[in-house]
């Protein structure tokens, strides 16, 4: 079946530490998407990228960076300048035409201590 | 940025009842799109609206994309326990990149059986 598929679904790290949330998809959509989740707020726009080999900043980029080398994987490394990493982070996809929809995938949570 | 505000915040209802929430916006949009996540899940889209004044159905749900172009409602008919989740109303200005959503906050909805 196509979808989009996060790995691993829960990860726990130590301040300080960088950690990369992984992110395929196999739908051949053009366009990938991070989204940050906090309790009680909707979904804030970190990074995406609408073709291989280009990124574009979203409105939370401090502290994250991504890369775009293939079409089907768009990582998210969650740095050490991070302030509140702690949060669930959703990868979404969708066909870079005119009303495509995004589809998203079923999130990592991600724990710093 | 861009701000939609969503309400109501929560809803607690007994199965069977009707459900309407709605989102508003300062801005004028070209799209409104309605999401529900369940928990520990990503998004899943519901219903897109493309034009003002559209009035959709999937199901029991109907969802409206107002006139003016700043707002939209989603209503539930009928609920059931498996409507439990958070619904979430998102919108794109417009430009290349239909992904770049704005989300408002969510309803958290809970039925009672």
């Amino acid at each position: 079946d196509g979808g989009i598929t996060q790995s691993p679904k829960y990860l726990f790290r130590k301040e300080g530490q960088n950690v990369t949330l992984s992110c395929e998809q196999n739908l051949n959509h053009d366009a990938m998407y991070w989204y940050r989740q906090d309790p009680g707020q909707g979904l804030r726009l970190i990074y995406y990228s609408q073709i291989v080999n280009d990124f574009q900043k979203g409105d939370i980029a401090e502290g994250y960076s991504v890369s775009r080398e293939k079409k089907e994987s768009f990582p998210l490394t969650v740095t050490s300048a991070q302030k509140n990493p702690t949060a669930f982070y959703l990868c979404a996809s969708s066909v870079s035409e005119s009303g495509s929809p995004l589809h998203f995938g079923n999130g990592t949570r991600l724990t710093v201590t | 940025g861009q701000q939609l505000n969503q309400s109501p915040q929560s809803m607690f209802i007994q199965e069977g009842e009707d459900v309407s929430m709605n989102c508003t916006s300062s801005s004028i949009f070209n799209t409104w799109l309605w999401y529900k996540q369940e928990p520990g899940e990503g998004p899943v889209l519901l219903i897109a609206l493309y034009k003002a004044g559209e009035l959709t159905s999937n199901g029991r749900l109907t969802a409206q994309f107002g006139i003016t172009r700043k707002d939209s409602f989603l209503n539930i008919s009928a609920s059931i326990p498996s409507d439990v989740g958070i619904y979430f109303c998102a919108e794109n200005a417009g430009g290349t990149s239909y992904g770049k959503l704005t989300f408002g906050q969510g309803t958290i909805l809970t039925v009672h059986p």
